[in-house]
């Protein structure tokens, strides 16, 4: 079967760096997306991968390895507001979209 | 505002009921997608349309239909409610059907449903 696996939750401090991870095993691979969800709120996009590499922008970076079926983002310079859901999303070979439960991120002072 | 909306916002609803959930889009996007949110699960496809005319069965088809008229408007249908379907619904499009870059999904703000 298909299968994304996330952290269910991390706790990080204000300012600090954190990276989550997300591991796939999906029927081909056509993509990975992260997007960032609010409590109460729809999932907003964050990044896409397609090719091994990190892609960065501005305080967010998101990395791929696609021979490990392995992607993290990386938030740095932490601000209250990120605390969110993070969720991973992988393209199969279908070009479904394959959804992680999501990764709970509390941000202290 | 280019985006979109989801009616209602909350729905109470008794077990039997029938319920049609709203969701149009101003974006001309050809592909839509219904998703039922449930906690620790993630997103769980319902049912989706690449294009107007068209649609197609997700992960979670049972108990729900939908109808794609027109390229704005994709509503989601369920004929006979269900406690099990209590959830937070949510639709979302994509310029095309399919992956790939500038093709992501863009999300209205969900509607939360409980069947009692």
């Amino acid at each position: 079967g298909q299968n994304i696996d996330q952290p269910t939750e991390m706790t990080a401090t204000e300012g600090a760096i954190v990276q989550i991870n997300c591991t796939y095993q999906t029927s081909g691979f056509n993509g990975l997306f992260w997007y960032q969800q609010h409590a109460g709120e729809a999932p907003t996009f964050l990044s896409y991968n397609v090719l091994d590499g990190l892609e960065e922008k501005g305080r967010f970076s998101s990395f791929l390895s696609r021979s490990k079926g392995y992607s993290y983002l990386l938030l740095k310079e932490l601000q209250m507001k990120d605390s969110a859901s993070y969720l991973c999303a992988v393209i199969d070979s279908n070009y479904q979209l394959i959804w992680g439960a999501g990764t709970k991120l509390i941000i202290k002072p | 505002i280019a985006g979109i909306t989801q009616a209602p916002t909350s729905q109470i609803l008794a077990a039997g009921r029938r319920m049609t959930l709203r969701c149009t889009q101003d974006m001309r996007h050809n592909a839509m997608y219904w998703y039922r949110q449930d906690l620790g699960l993630g997103l769980r496809l319902i049912h989706y349309s690449n294009t107007a005319g068209t649609t197609g069965k997700g992960e979670v088809p049972d108990g729900y239909s939908v109808s794609r008229a027109n390229t704005d408007d994709f509503p989601l249908t369920l004929a006979s409610a269900v406690p099990s379907q209590t959830s937070v619904y949510f639709c979302a499009s994509t310029p095309e059907g399919g992956g790939g870059a500038g093709n992501e999904q863009f999300f209205g703000p969900g509607t939360r449903l409980t069947v009692l």
